[in-house]
């Protein structure tokens, strides 16, 4: 079955500091990947998507993500984080047009 | 462009009470989705529609009804409320071409007492 893990429940990092969250995913085909951001009491705003091709994506906010598919992750990055930052991410991925699969989400906090 | 639009924003039932959540999109996505989030659950999909008059069930569709009678509104009706639906609902959509991008709505938390 298809399915998104998301194995860090909730992450603190210090303003500045460089930041990963781990994305692992179960699906069968190339999959269309997704990061959204949640900040409280907001809806869910996209950051970045890969369909095909480089590896290597670039989102907003200055994010990126890489995906491997020898370890099925598609993990997000920031080099400096900074205080505004800190929201709820979730990794998803697409299944057809009518349906996504998210992980459970990674709240971050962030230390000034 | 509004994008997807529902309402209302916020709302509080008594069990056993009825409401519908409406859902709105003005980009002529064929497809549209609801999902409702609950804290360490992510998104589920509850109940999805690939074009007007077409819907079908998705993840976790008991208590809830939909209906597609337009393009641009997809509203999710709860039957007879229950606090285990207590939670904040989620209306998406997307075109065939999208490569399965969804758009989402800014959400409607629902308390049920």
């Amino acid at each position: 079955a298809q399915s998104v893990t998301q194995p860090d429940i909730h992450i603190t990092v210090s303003e500045g500091a460089s930041l990963e969250l781990r994305c692992n995913y179960s699906y069968g085909a190339t999959p269309y990947l997704f990061w959204y951001v949640q900040s409280p009491g907001q809806g869910l705003q996209l950051l970045l998507k890969y369909f095909s091709g480089d590896t290597l994506v670039q989102g907003i906010k200055g994010f990126e993500a890489e995906f491997k598919r020898s370890q099925s992750s598609f993990n997000l990055r920031k080099p400096s984080v900074h205080w505004s930052d800190a929201a709820e991410y979730f990794c998803a991925v697409g299944i057809n047009n009518n349906d996504m699969r998210f992980g459970a989400g990674t709240r971050l906090t962030v230390k000034p | 462009n509004a994008g997807v639009t529902q309402t209302p924003k916020f709302q509080v039932l008594k069990t056993g009470q009825s409401m519908t959540l409406q859902c709105a999109q003005d980009m002529n996505h064929e497809y549209m989705s609801w999902y409702r989030q609950d804290p360490g659950m992510g998104l589920r999909l509850i109940h999805y529609s690939v074009g007007a008059g077409i819907t079908d069930q998705g993840e976790v569709p008991n208590g809830y009804n939909v209906s597609r009678s337009t393009t641009e509104d997809f509203p999710l009706r709860l039957l007879s409320a229950a606090p285990s639906q207590t939670s904040v609902y989620f209306c998406a959509s997307s075109s065939p071409g999208g490569k399965y991008e969804q758009y989402f709505g800014p959400g409607t938390r629902l308390t049920v007492t």
